[in-house]
């Protein structure tokens, strides 16, 4: 049982470049969620989803997109990658009620020169 | 969203309990109260969580006022392996209504725990 796996681990990106870091569970969880976190900051929420084909924003979506195709796999994509979006990216996973907990995968170590 | 407040930083002694509180004064009725930790250069735990009642697990016990507008996470003998960041979160609903809980972090507590 992997629980949340993200890849890649790390990524330089130039200035306007694109990527995808992509996030897959195998929990079968209904919520996945995408945090991104700054040095010496909490962590903020990018975009999440609660099913399939769904999305919706977070608080700080913008120069982000998701996607949501398969149930496992929640993918979050940069079209034109700027410094201020190096960070730590977290995703995470979670049942639909506040009962349970969230499972977070590892991180993405992503600098943008 | 039901904010949390945290002190910064704590200090503990290897083999000694910690108790670590946390406000959260606007709490309302159906928010669950959650515990997570962050290690170093890792994604964030799940520790524990609870509603009304006081809940233990291996990892730790959380403590709920009686009011619900505070709680503490007890570790019963600290680690250096516990030496984190520990966030308290409320699990909110969705402010546009249904059933679309997350979680909003803020800066945590830093535990420290010497040796």
């Amino acid at each position: 049982n992997a629980g949340v796996t993200q890849t890649p681990k790390f990524r330089v990106l130039k200035t306007g470049q694109s990527m995808t870091l992509l996030c897959a569970q195998d929990m079968n969880h209904e919520y996945m969620y995408w945090y991104r976190q700054d040095p010496g900051m909490g962590l903020r929420l990018i975009h999440y989803s609660v099913g399939e084909g769904t999305t919706a924003k977070g608080e700080v979506p913008d120069g982000y997109n998701v996607s949501r195709l398969k149930k496992q796999n929640f993918l979050l994509g940069l079209e034109s990658a700027a410094p201020s979006q190096t960070s730590v990216y977290f995703c995470a996973s979670s049942w639909w009620t506040g009962r349970h907990g969230y499972t977070f995968g590892s991180g993405t170590r992503l600098t943008v020169v | 969203d039901a904010k949390t407040t945290q002190p910064n930083s704590m200090e503990s002694n290897e083999e000694e309990p910690v108790h670590l509180p946390c406000n959260h004064s606007t709490i309302s009725g159906t928010d669950y109260i959650h515990w997570y930790r962050q290690l170093p250069s890792q994604g964030p735990e799940y520790v524990i969580h609870g509603l009304t009642s006081n809940v233990n697990n291996r990892m730790a016990s959380l403590a709920i006022a009686e009011d619900r507008k505070s709680s503490t996470l007890i570790l019963h003998r600290a680690t250096l392996r516990d030496a984190a960041v520990y966030y308290c979160i409320l699990r909110a609903l969705e402010n546009s209504g249904g059933s679309n809980y997350k979680l909003t972090f803020g800066k945590g507590t830093l535990l420290t725990v010497n040796p």
